[in-house]
């Protein structure tokens, strides 16, 4: 069965310091996502990736910056975290072939204080 | 870019009635839609994907899509209190846009 899998599922950071985000996919997917879900916005892609060593500026990339080393693992940094970037984020796989499924992580909530 | 607009915002339902989501998109670029469920702040749960005008159902969901008037809904048949969360669409594309979401509550 697929699985996107995301570390840590909580953190609390400090106004200035630096977060990385972590994201595993299991299924082999060319294709993954980071998104971040506030109340009256929905869900808002920050990066996404179509491959190792791409990443893609999403609707709301300012303040966030995306590594792909390998097909399993996108990361999301947030080099200066501040307190509007307390969201919940959600890392997806996708495959562009075909239907185009696509999978959500379990979701990050990060409190940034 | 494709934009998507989901009404209502909010949903109150009895148990055993139908309950009846929509979701409109701004342009024909897409060829077809999923509808997700998420309960709580949780992953994202895949109800239906349709892939052509007309109906598709899966259980109690059936998602109706109708390209032209650019409008997909989603209809849940005899909810239930368990199926109180937040509905979202969104097209199945490369770069995946969603709406805003829909919060169904089902009163028993």
């Amino acid at each position: 069965e697929a699985a996107v899998t995301q570390s840590p599922r909580n953190k609390v950071a400090v106004t200035g310091g630096k977060v990385t985000l972590s994201c595993n996919q299991t299924n082999n997917h060319n294709n993954m996502y980071w998104y971040r879900q506030d109340t009256g916005h929905g869900l808002r892609l920050i990066h996404y990736s179509y491959g190792a060593g791409s990443t893609e500026k999403g609707d709301i990339p300012d303040g966030y910056k995306a590594s792909r080393p390998s097909q399993e693992n996108f990361s999301l940094i947030l080099e200066l975290a501040t307190p509007s970037q307390t969201s919940v984020y959600f890392c997806a796989s996708g495959d562009a072939r075909g239907a185009f499924e696509q999978y959500f992580g379990p979701g990050t909530r990060l409190t940034v204080l | 870019q494709q934009k998507v607009q989901q009404s209502p915002e909010s949903l109150t339902v009895s148990e055993g009635a139908m309950a009846s989501l929509n979701c409109t998109f701004s342009d024909g670029t897409s060829n077809n839609f999923r509808w997700y469920r998420q309960h709580s702040a949780k992953g994202l749960e895949v109800l239906v994907s349709i892939f052509s005008d007309g109906e598709k159902e899966e259980g109690r969901f059936t998602a109706h899509l109708n390209r032209a008037n650019l409008h997909v809904s989603l209809h849940i048949r005899e909810p239930q209190p368990s199926d109180s969360a937040v509905y979202l669409c969104a097209p199945n594309t490369n770069k995946v846009v969603f709406g805003t979401g829909t919060r169904l509550q089902v009163l028993p």
